[in-house]
Protein backbone atom coordinates (compact mmCIF):
# COMPACT_ATOMS: atom_id res chain seq x y z
CA UNK A 1 0.00 0.00 0.00
CA UNK A 2 1.15 3.74 -0.50
CA UNK A 3 0.22 4.92 2.53
CA UNK A 4 -2.52 7.07 1.15
CA UNK A 5 -6.00 5.82 2.05
CA UNK A 6 -9.75 6.70 0.49
CA UNK A 7 -12.71 6.22 1.69
CA UNK A 8 -15.93 5.17 0.23
CA UNK A 9 -14.10 2.80 -2.37
CA UNK A 10 -17.60 2.87 -4.25
CA UNK A 11 -20.38 5.23 -3.96
CA UNK A 12 -23.31 5.87 -6.23
CA UNK A 13 -25.37 8.81 -5.46
CA UNK A 14 -28.26 10.48 -7.16
CA UNK A 15 -28.09 14.08 -9.20
CA UNK A 16 -29.70 15.34 -5.84
CA UNK A 17 -27.87 14.14 -3.32
CA UNK A 18 -25.15 15.71 -1.16
CA UNK A 19 -22.10 13.01 -0.23
CA UNK A 20 -17.95 13.52 1.01
CA UNK A 21 -15.16 11.33 -0.31
CA UNK A 22 -11.99 11.20 2.17
CA UNK A 23 -8.50 11.17 1.77
CA UNK A 24 -5.87 10.28 4.79
CA UNK A 25 -2.47 10.03 3.98
CA UNK A 26 0.06 8.94 6.89
CA UNK A 27 3.60 9.99 4.81
CA UNK A 28 4.03 13.10 6.59
CA UNK A 29 3.19 15.06 3.59
CA UNK A 30 2.50 18.32 2.68
CA UNK A 31 1.20 18.38 -0.50
CA UNK A 32 -1.85 16.82 -1.28
CA UNK A 33 -4.27 16.78 -4.57
CA UNK A 34 -7.65 15.49 -6.22
CA UNK A 35 -7.36 14.01 -9.49
CA UNK A 36 -10.56 12.67 -11.70
CA UNK A 37 -9.91 9.63 -13.76
CA UNK A 38 -12.20 9.23 -17.01
CA UNK A 39 -11.76 6.55 -19.27
CA UNK A 40 -9.48 6.83 -21.94
CA UNK A 41 -8.45 10.60 -21.07
CA UNK A 42 -5.57 11.52 -18.98
CA UNK A 43 -5.83 11.88 -15.46
CA UNK A 44 -7.42 15.92 -14.57
CA UNK A 45 -5.78 17.93 -11.82
CA UNK A 46 -9.09 19.30 -9.69
CA UNK A 47 -7.58 20.57 -6.95
CA UNK A 48 -4.16 21.27 -4.83
CA UNK A 49 -3.40 21.98 -1.52
CA UNK A 50 0.12 22.83 0.24
CA UNK A 51 0.28 23.51 3.84
CA UNK A 52 -3.82 23.12 4.09
CA UNK A 53 -3.78 26.18 1.63
CA UNK A 54 -5.52 25.53 -1.78
CA UNK A 55 -2.90 26.45 -4.33
CA UNK A 56 -4.77 25.19 -7.45
CA UNK A 57 -8.43 25.34 -8.58
CA UNK A 58 -8.15 23.67 -12.20
CA UNK A 59 -11.53 25.24 -13.25
CA UNK A 60 -13.35 22.95 -11.56
CA UNK A 61 -17.30 23.07 -11.52
CA UNK A 62 -18.08 24.83 -7.86
CA UNK A 63 -20.63 21.42 -7.79
CA UNK A 64 -16.85 20.09 -5.82
CA UNK A 65 -16.13 21.57 -3.07
CA UNK A 66 -12.52 20.74 -1.83
CA UNK A 67 -11.60 21.05 2.42
CA UNK A 68 -8.26 20.04 3.96
CA UNK A 69 -8.81 20.80 7.65
CA UNK A 70 -5.17 19.09 7.98
CA UNK A 71 -2.42 18.02 5.86
CA UNK A 72 -3.49 15.02 6.45
CA UNK A 73 -6.99 14.74 5.96
CA UNK A 74 -8.77 15.91 2.17
CA UNK A 75 -12.12 15.84 1.47
CA UNK A 76 -14.37 16.44 -2.12
CA UNK A 77 -18.00 17.48 -1.30
CA UNK A 78 -19.89 16.27 -3.59
CA UNK A 79 -23.58 18.03 -4.57
CA UNK A 80 -25.69 17.95 -7.58
CA UNK A 81 -23.62 16.13 -9.58
CA UNK A 82 -24.57 15.33 -13.40
CA UNK A 83 -23.84 11.80 -14.80
CA UNK A 84 -21.00 12.61 -16.54
CA UNK A 85 -19.21 13.46 -13.05
CA UNK A 86 -19.10 9.58 -12.89
CA UNK A 87 -15.39 8.47 -12.76
CA UNK A 88 -12.59 7.12 -10.32
CA UNK A 89 -11.78 10.17 -8.34
CA UNK A 90 -8.35 9.82 -7.07
CA UNK A 91 -6.23 11.71 -3.99
CA UNK A 92 -2.52 11.88 -3.69
CA UNK A 93 0.21 13.39 -1.77
CA UNK A 94 3.41 14.44 -2.28
CA UNK A 95 5.96 16.26 -0.10
CA UNK A 96 5.96 20.13 0.03
CA UNK A 97 6.27 21.68 -4.22
CA UNK A 98 9.51 23.11 -3.32
CA UNK A 99 10.83 19.52 -4.40
CA UNK A 100 9.97 19.84 -7.53
CA UNK A 101 10.70 15.90 -8.92
CA UNK A 102 9.07 14.29 -5.61
CA UNK A 103 6.72 11.93 -7.02
CA UNK A 104 2.99 11.52 -5.94
CA UNK A 105 1.43 8.49 -3.37
CA UNK A 106 -1.82 7.92 -4.93
CA UNK A 107 -5.04 6.54 -2.68
CA UNK A 108 -6.82 3.39 -4.45
CA UNK A 109 -9.34 5.76 -5.46
CA UNK A 110 -13.30 6.37 -5.23
CA UNK A 111 -15.43 4.90 -7.84
CA UNK A 112 -18.28 7.40 -8.07
CA UNK A 113 -21.41 6.23 -10.18
CA UNK A 114 -23.99 9.73 -10.72
CA UNK A 115 -27.67 8.36 -11.46
CA UNK B 1 0.01 24.14 -24.90
CA UNK B 2 2.17 21.10 -22.89
CA UNK B 3 0.87 17.62 -23.38
CA UNK B 4 1.85 14.40 -23.06
CA UNK B 5 0.99 11.55 -25.65
CA UNK B 6 0.71 7.88 -25.11
CA UNK B 7 0.30 7.14 -29.26
CA UNK B 8 -0.94 2.90 -28.28
CA UNK B 9 -3.88 2.78 -26.77
CA UNK B 10 -2.70 -1.19 -26.03
CA UNK B 11 0.41 -3.28 -26.48
CA UNK B 12 0.55 -7.14 -26.49
CA UNK B 13 3.37 -8.75 -25.93
CA UNK B 14 4.31 -12.49 -24.90
CA UNK B 15 5.78 -13.54 -21.94
CA UNK B 16 9.55 -13.78 -21.81
CA UNK B 17 9.32 -11.14 -25.06
CA UNK B 18 10.88 -7.76 -24.47
CA UNK B 19 8.23 -5.01 -24.51
CA UNK B 20 8.45 -1.42 -24.48
CA UNK B 21 5.44 1.63 -24.08
CA UNK B 22 5.97 5.20 -25.75
CA UNK B 23 5.64 8.09 -24.03
CA UNK B 24 6.82 12.07 -26.12
CA UNK B 25 5.92 14.91 -24.94
CA UNK B 26 5.40 18.64 -25.38
CA UNK B 27 6.86 20.48 -22.77
CA UNK B 28 9.12 23.92 -22.14
CA UNK B 29 12.47 23.21 -20.98
CA UNK B 30 13.75 20.18 -19.58
CA UNK B 31 10.72 18.75 -17.72
CA UNK B 32 10.96 16.02 -15.00
CA UNK B 33 9.45 12.58 -16.39
CA UNK B 34 7.67 10.17 -14.67
CA UNK B 35 6.12 6.60 -14.72
CA UNK B 36 3.36 4.80 -12.77
CA UNK B 37 1.51 2.28 -13.16
CA UNK B 38 -2.08 1.16 -12.26
CA UNK B 39 -3.18 -2.14 -11.77
CA UNK B 40 -6.60 -3.19 -11.75
CA UNK B 41 -8.97 -1.30 -8.81
CA UNK B 42 -5.91 0.40 -7.40
CA UNK B 43 -3.87 3.74 -7.46
CA UNK B 44 -1.26 5.02 -9.43
CA UNK B 45 1.94 3.47 -8.33
CA UNK B 46 5.38 5.24 -8.89
CA UNK B 47 7.60 3.63 -11.50
CA UNK B 48 10.15 5.89 -11.75
CA UNK B 49 11.49 8.83 -12.54
CA UNK B 50 13.84 11.10 -14.57
CA UNK B 51 15.58 14.08 -12.91
CA UNK B 52 18.88 14.49 -14.51
CA UNK B 53 22.16 12.32 -15.67
CA UNK B 54 21.79 9.53 -17.50
CA UNK B 55 19.35 9.09 -19.98
CA UNK B 56 18.91 5.59 -19.07
CA UNK B 57 16.74 5.08 -15.65
CA UNK B 58 16.02 1.89 -13.54
CA UNK B 59 12.86 1.60 -11.38
CA UNK B 60 10.77 -0.69 -10.11
CA UNK B 61 9.79 -4.59 -11.06
CA UNK B 62 12.74 -4.30 -13.80
CA UNK B 63 11.47 -1.94 -15.74
CA UNK B 64 13.61 0.72 -17.32
CA UNK B 65 13.27 4.24 -19.24
CA UNK B 66 15.23 5.85 -21.75
CA UNK B 67 15.03 9.38 -22.37
CA UNK B 68 15.50 10.88 -25.78
CA UNK B 69 16.38 14.44 -25.54
CA UNK B 70 15.85 15.48 -29.19
CA UNK B 71 12.78 12.81 -29.47
CA UNK B 72 11.27 14.20 -26.81
CA UNK B 73 10.55 10.89 -25.38
CA UNK B 74 10.55 8.58 -22.36
CA UNK B 75 9.78 5.29 -23.60
CA UNK B 76 9.22 2.75 -20.74
CA UNK B 77 11.01 -0.76 -21.43
CA UNK B 78 11.78 -3.81 -20.09
CA UNK B 79 13.76 -6.81 -21.28
CA UNK B 80 11.45 -9.63 -20.42
CA UNK B 81 7.91 -9.34 -19.68
CA UNK B 82 5.94 -11.46 -17.18
CA UNK B 83 1.99 -11.48 -16.72
CA UNK B 84 1.77 -9.69 -13.99
CA UNK B 85 3.17 -6.72 -15.76
CA UNK B 86 -0.29 -6.23 -17.59
CA UNK B 87 -1.67 -3.10 -16.34
CA UNK B 88 -2.07 0.27 -17.28
CA UNK B 89 0.86 2.53 -17.60
CA UNK B 90 0.65 6.23 -17.37
CA UNK B 91 3.27 8.84 -18.56
CA UNK B 92 3.59 12.11 -16.64
CA UNK B 93 5.82 15.15 -16.99
CA UNK B 94 6.23 18.19 -14.53
CA UNK B 95 8.31 21.48 -15.95
CA UNK B 96 11.02 22.93 -13.67
CA UNK B 97 9.37 25.47 -11.71
CA UNK B 98 7.34 25.81 -8.81
CA UNK B 99 4.27 26.67 -10.84
CA UNK B 100 4.31 23.34 -12.88
CA UNK B 101 1.60 20.69 -12.69
CA UNK B 102 2.26 16.99 -13.36
CA UNK B 103 0.83 16.03 -16.57
CA UNK B 104 -0.75 12.80 -17.45
CA UNK B 105 -0.83 10.86 -20.40
CA UNK B 106 -4.02 9.19 -21.39
CA UNK B 107 -2.45 5.52 -20.50
CA UNK B 108 -1.76 2.32 -22.65
CA UNK B 109 -3.02 -0.93 -21.42
CA UNK B 110 0.09 -3.54 -21.28
CA UNK B 111 -1.87 -7.13 -21.89
CA UNK B 112 1.15 -9.56 -21.65
CA UNK B 113 -0.21 -12.97 -22.48
CA UNK B 114 1.60 -16.25 -21.35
Amino acid sequence: ETGVTQTPRHLVMGMTNKKSLKCEQHLGHNAMYWYKQSAKKPLELMFVYNFKEQTENNSVPSRFSPECPNSSHLFLHLHTLQPEDSALYLCASSPPEGGLWNEQFFGPGTRLTVL
Amino acid sequence: AQSVAQPEDQVNVAEGNPLTVKCTYSVSGNPYLFWYVQYPNRGLQFLLKYITGDNLVKGSYGFEAEFNKSQTSFHLKKPSALVSDSALYFCAVKERSNTGKLIFGQGTTLQVKP
